[in-house]
């Protein structure tokens, strides 16, 4: 069974600064997708950043950016000049290649204080 | 118009009552999901399917159904409400063969059990 495990409740920063959100996973699969969604206070699922697992690279998209270390089975999220708009739910999850499902985390809370 | 629309935002009903939350598409997408979401759980799958004749049970099925009307059209029933079943749901869809694991969400009903 694939589990996501996100062991940081809630966490806050100050505006333009950078923060780190930490994920690891556990699964039996060698090809999978991993993604991070944020979830603002209007409670829409937004997707945010998406890593497929046989890249080497770490996907980068704007102010953020992901740590992927596929030995370690981790996946953090970094968020650069950070922003009152970034307050927010954010949720680590993972997808098999080809499976049907995301199995997420339980989430971080992350507040920006201006 | 959002693609993944779902009625009702917000319900409050009492125990014992049959309650559908409706979700439709405009995405195309062949496959819908109904997740369900508690604060400190995350996201958990309740009912998947892949297209009209094919129903499969998620992770918390228990207490639900479902009904796939057409391809845009994913219902979830509870046949008699009970208080713990007071959570914000979701409904996904997602692209067959597209591979990337993606979902796109609707924005939420939010059901409350008295």
């Amino acid at each position: 069974a694939q589990t996501v495990t996100q062991s940081q409740p809630e966490m806050s920063v100050q505006e333009a600064e950078t923060v780190t959100l930490s994920c690891t996973y556990d699964t039996s699969e060698s090809d999978y997708y991993l993604f991070w969604y944020k979830q603002p206070p209007s409670r829409q699922m937004i997707l945010v950043i998406r890593q497929e697992a046989y890249k080497q690279q770490n996907a980068t998209e704007n102010r953020f950016s992901v740590n992927f270390q596929k030995a370690a089975k981790s996946f953090s999220l970094k968020i650069s000049d950070s922003q009152l708009g970034d307050a927010a739910m954010y949720f680590c999850a993972h997808s098999g290649a080809g499976s049907y499902q995301l199995t997420f985390g339980k989430g971080t809370k992350l507040s920006v204080i201006p | 118009d959002a693609d993944v629309t779902q009625t009702p935002r917000n319900r409050i009903t009492k125990t014992g009552k049959r309650i559908m939350l409706e979700c439709s598409q405009t995405k195309g997408h062949d496959r819908m999901y109904w997740y369900r979401q508690d604060p400190g759980l995350g996201l958990r799958l309740i009912y998947y399917s892949f297209d009209v004749k094919d129903i499969n049970k998620g992770e918390i099925s228990d207490g639900y159904s479902v009904s796939r009307q057409a391809q845009a059209k994913f219902s979830l029933s509870l046949e008699s409400a009970i208080p713990n079943q007071t959570a914000l749901y979701f409904c996904a869809t997602s692209v067959q063969g597209a591979n990337t694991g993606e979902l796109f969400f609707g924005e939420g009903s939010r059901l409350t059990v008295l």
